[in-house]
């Protein structure tokens, strides 16, 4: 079964700072991969998105993430961190051997803080 | 372009009183939809999915219910809520003809059983 670990339950970084959230993942076949960001009382909004092809994503707001298949990684980096960051960030995992509604699984999800 | 609605975006209601929350997708057909249901301080825990009109499959035994009147419309349901049925719930679609694909969200709604 696919599941989706997010290291770091809360992240706080400076602002300014690099953002560096951890998302590794275990599917039995290659998977679509995501990242969405939540803020406060509001839904999920996809930042980016890697299915196949170039390894390094870009995504909205600066952000990028990069399919390391040997690490089974997918992590998300922004290099320099701003205030209006500060949200809940999940990542996900389809998994396209499996049917609809069973092949798409959350990570945890990580709250990001962003210090002045 | 696509846009997803769902109201009411705050509820709260009482114990063992009935609920509908409803959500609707324009701009697109046939979609599939899901019901997530997300507690204070957890993740996305996926309740309902649908991919098509009047099929409903569960992924959680609970209090709650789903139908799909519409193409484009979801609705969540209970007969009487209970406590643990507090929560921000969110509907999603993703385009059927593509397997795996994006799933987008609706802003949610908060609901509050006392």
């Amino acid at each position: 079964a696919q599941s989706v670990t997010q290291l770091g339950s809360h992240v706080s970084v400076s602002e300014g700072a690099l953002v560096l959230l951890r998302c590794n993942y275990s599917s039995s076949v290659p998977p679509y991969l995501f990242w969405y960001v939540q803020y406060p009382n509001q839904g999920l909004q996809l930042l980016l998105k890697y299915t196949t092809g170039a390894t390094l994503v870009k995504g909205i707001n600066g952000f990028e993430a990069e399919f390391k298949k040997s690490e089974t990684s997918f992590h998300l980096t922004k290099p320099s961190a701003h205030m209006s960051d500060a949200a809940e960030y999940f990542c996900a995992v389809s998994d396209r051997s499996r049917a609809y509604g069973q092949n798409f699984v959350f990570g945890p999800g990580t709250r990001l803080s962003v210090l002045p | 372009s696509q846009t997803i609605h769902q109201w009411p975006a705050t509820l709260v209601q009482p114990v063992g009183s009935p609920l509908s929350l409803e959500c609707t997708v324009e701009g697109t057909s046939n979609p599939n939809l899901y019901w997530y249901r997300q507690a204070a301080g957890r993740g996305l825990q996926l309740l309902f999915y649908s991919v098509g009109i009047g099929q409903i499959s569960s992924e959680v035994p609970q209090n709650l219910s789903a139908s799909r009147p519409q193409d484009r419309q979801f609705i969540l349901s209970s007969k009487k809520l209970l406590l643990s049925d507090s929560g921000f719930y969110l509907c999603a679609w993703s385009v059927s003809a593509v397997l795996q694909e994006t799933q987008y969200f609706g802003p949610g709604t908060r609901l509050l059983v006392l």
